[in-house]
């Protein structure tokens, strides 16, 4: 497809389960972004990637949340154990590649809202 | 304080009206800013970057304000198909990937 793809798009999880979020980007774009957005609130950064190297995971709110993107395409954002307060819509949006201080244009998904029970 | 502050609104307007709002950033070494437009339930989409000098794109209007530290948007001639969230962004020199947004103004056109 043409957009930045992510999948599922609703996940209902019962407290203490694992679940996985998954992100297509678009093809050739270098960054890759996870963000949360909670109920009437922002998009909050989480964890960017370069290709396949996490260059930043100062967002991630616990260690209980992972996020890898092995072959520089394709990125899983895990989260253990989840808690009702992991509720939240997870966005992830790709970018072409970002210029030093100037971003490019950041396509985003339309994410997965996710529900804990 | 957040790195990005917004007036949350609701801004009700009518159609053909002016509506005009303002952020903030924290962080004095920001180098780039962007309005992004959120409708209900759907994921942001880039509105219009927005350049030192202003900038304009059909009715839209973007000022930049490096020495008090905000950015404004002006709506002209309001649709009701601007009715959204309107997200304020900007990044950091330091971080120049990192995206941090604002928890958005809402606006609403009537008929």
């Amino acid at each position: 497809g043409a957009g930045v793809s992510q999948s599922p798009r609703y996940k209902v999880a019962k407290r203490g389960q694992d679940v996985a979020l998954r992100c297509d980007p678009i093809s050739g774009h270098v960054s890759l972004f996870w963000y949360q957005q909670a109920l009437g609130q922002g998009p909050e950064f989480l964890t960017y990637f370069q290709n396949e190297a996490q260059l930043d995971k100062s967002g991630l709110p616990s260690d209980r949340f992972f996020a890898e993107r092995p072959e520089g395409s394709v990125s899983t954002l895990k989260i253990q154990r989840t808690q009702q307060e992991d509720s939240a819509v997870y966005l992830c949006a790709s970018s072409l590649y970002t210029k030093g201080g100037v971003n490019t244009e950041a396509f985003f998904g339309q994410g997965t809202r996710l529900t804990v029970v | 304080r957040k790195e990005v502050e917004q007036d949350p609104g609701p801004f009700n307007v009518p159609e053909g009206a002016t509506v005009a709002f303002n952020c903030t950033y924290s962080n004095s070494a920001s180098q780039s800013f962007f309005w992004y437009r959120q409708d209900c339930r759907k994921e942001p989409k880039l509105l219009m970057s927005v350049y030192s000098s202003g900038n304009e794109d059909g009715r839209f209007t973007a000022q930049l304000n490096r020495a008090s530290q905000y950015i404004s948007l002006l709506i002209r001639d309001s649709k009701l198909s601007d009715s959204a969230t309107y997200l304020c962004v900007v990044n950091s020199q330091t971080n120049d990937y990192k995206l941090s947004f604002g928890a958005g103004t809402t606006v609403t056109v009537r008929a």
